[in-house]
């Protein structure tokens, strides 16, 4: 059972547009939440953080959007640069119960010149 | 501060086999976690060490095991090996004291099971 959900396995933008990648998320004990990019033959680095007390982060270009009601959160990404294509995985983790992120299985993204 | 490193980088096993995989970490960080990822299936956790003891375990059978070493590095042991334990294994770190301490992940080692 999936309690990290990353619907869109692709998604392809032009360059200089914004790139929104979505998260849903079905526990809800998780209250804190990551994005992590990853470039093939490396690891996930991570990218941005939100814990749940809060509705937006953002860290120069990305921005990470959280809708609790929904369960959802979102990844903005203004403007989209080539070098932003990479697979994006969301995580999220409950801070009362284990250390461990839950992870999606990831959004491919590729940015256009 | 060097980054987390994994060794080898790749392998090529064949079935029944047994295989072993190296971890060291981010100097100073106590927290040790692995993870595998398979195409379409993203990162399945498979456990985590703190200070030497396995603080978590995934869902993964028993012939996957894992270790630390007092110095923090850690190593990966997987038994009677199959085709579908062929994947990406990923070693991450972190100081481990804090939920929300970020997780640094090392390049991979990436596992053919012939």
């Amino acid at each position: 059972d999936q309690q990290v959900k990353q619907n869109s396995p692709s998604l392809s933008v032009q360059e200089g547009r914004i790139s929104i990648l979505n998260c849903d998320y079905t526990n809800s004990m998780f209250d804190y939440f990551l994005w992590y990019k990853k470039y093939p033959a490396e690891g996930p680095t991570f990218l941005i953080s939100i814990s749940s007390i809060k509705d937006k982060n953002e860290d120069g270009r990305f921005t990470v959007f959280l809708n609790k009601s929904a369960k959802h959160l979102s990844l903005h990404i203004v403007p989209s640069q080539p070098g932003d294509s990479a697979v994006y995985f969301c995580a999220a983790s409950a801070t009362g119960g284990s250390y461990i992120p839950t992870f999606g299985r990831g959004t491919s993204l590729i940015v256009h010149p | 501060k060097a980054g987390v490193t994994q060794t080898p980088r790749y392998l090529i096993k064949t079935r029944g086999q047994q295989v072993t995989l190296s971890c060291s970490p981010i100097s100073g960080h106590r927290s040790v976690s692995w993870y595998q990822q398979t195409p379409g299936q993203g990162l399945q956790f498979l456990f985590e060490y703190f200070s030497e003891t396995q603080r978590n375990k995934g869902n993964f059978p028993g012939r996957f095991s894992g270790r630390q070493f007092s110095n923090s590095r850690s190593e990966m042991n997987v038994s009677t090996l199959e085709l579908g334990d062929s994947a990406l294994y990923l070693c991450a770190s972190s100081p481990g004291s804090e939920i929300t301490d970020t997780q640094y992940f090392g390049p991979g080692t990436r596992l053919t099971v012939l």
